[in-house]
């Protein structure tokens, strides 16, 4: 079993409409968690940011973290085409070593 | 700043031959990472370094791969002897500190090895 599990989806939704993405993982030391967006072709960047468990809101973006399930989503508002990219979750414990879920391949029609 | 600046962005070479990945950090980070994704594994981390020493290469898959960081603005990831299950994306990332929001990656080396 993996230590982050993603669905690799692919994700097609129509412009404006909600983007609901999650991760699970299994281990309990992680304290740190990411969303990274990384578009084709491009290196990942750091969308969200969350220590620890509740929620995180920047724009049209929420970052959820539920320790006690080991769960933690990602949720985009009003998506736009331009929000067509590849969602990796990413996770750390006090170790400092980043581990990543497989992605999800979103495509917002417009 | 410029970023994470990788180089070659893209190589295809024969089973056999030698690659070198380059890399040069952002100014002043004092943490460099190489990752490798592939569709079948993701995002791996297969060695970093604080300061230009290496500190955890327990990712790197053999002893065919190997990792320098000669001075704090240049890092190299070599593959010798290259073989086709090495075609992969190879990022750099560098950050300043070790936090999960500093880390900023390059937009990677492409190998395919035939």
């Amino acid at each position: 079993q993996k230590e982050v599990e993603q669905d690799p989806g692919p994700l097609s939704v129509p412009e404006g409409a909600i983007v609901s993405l999650n991760c699970t993982y299994s281990n309990s030391a992680f304290q740190y968690f990411m969303w990274y967006r990384q578009y084709s072709r491009k290196g990942p960047e750091l969308l969200m940011y969350t220590y620890s468990s509740g929620n995180k809101e920047d724009g049209r973006f929420t970052a959820q973290v539920d320790k006690s399930s080991k769960y933690i989503s990602l949720f985009i508002r009003d998506s736009q085409p331009s929000d067509s990219a590849t969602y990796l979750c990413a996770m750390m414990a006090h170790d400092y070593k980043l581990s990543f879920g497989a992605g999800t391949t979103v495509t917002v029609r417009a | 700043d410029a970023g994470v600046i990788q180089s070659p962005r893209h190589e295809v070479t024969e089973m056999g031959q030698e690659v070198t990945l380059r890399c040069k950090p952002i100014s002043g980070h004092d943490y460099l990472f190489w990752y490798r994704q592939t569709m079948m594994r993701g995002l791996e981390l297969l060695i970093y370094f604080n300061n230009n020493v290496p500190i955890d290469d327990s990712g790197m898959p053999e002893d065919r791969f190997s990792a320098k960081m000669p001075n704090a603005s240049f890092s190299t990831l070599k593959i010798q002897p290259s073989e086709p299950r090495d075609s992969a994306v190879y990022f750099c990332a560098s950050s300043l500190g070790l936090s999960g929001n500093t880390i900023y990656f390059g937009e990677g080396s492409w190998l395919t090895v035939v």
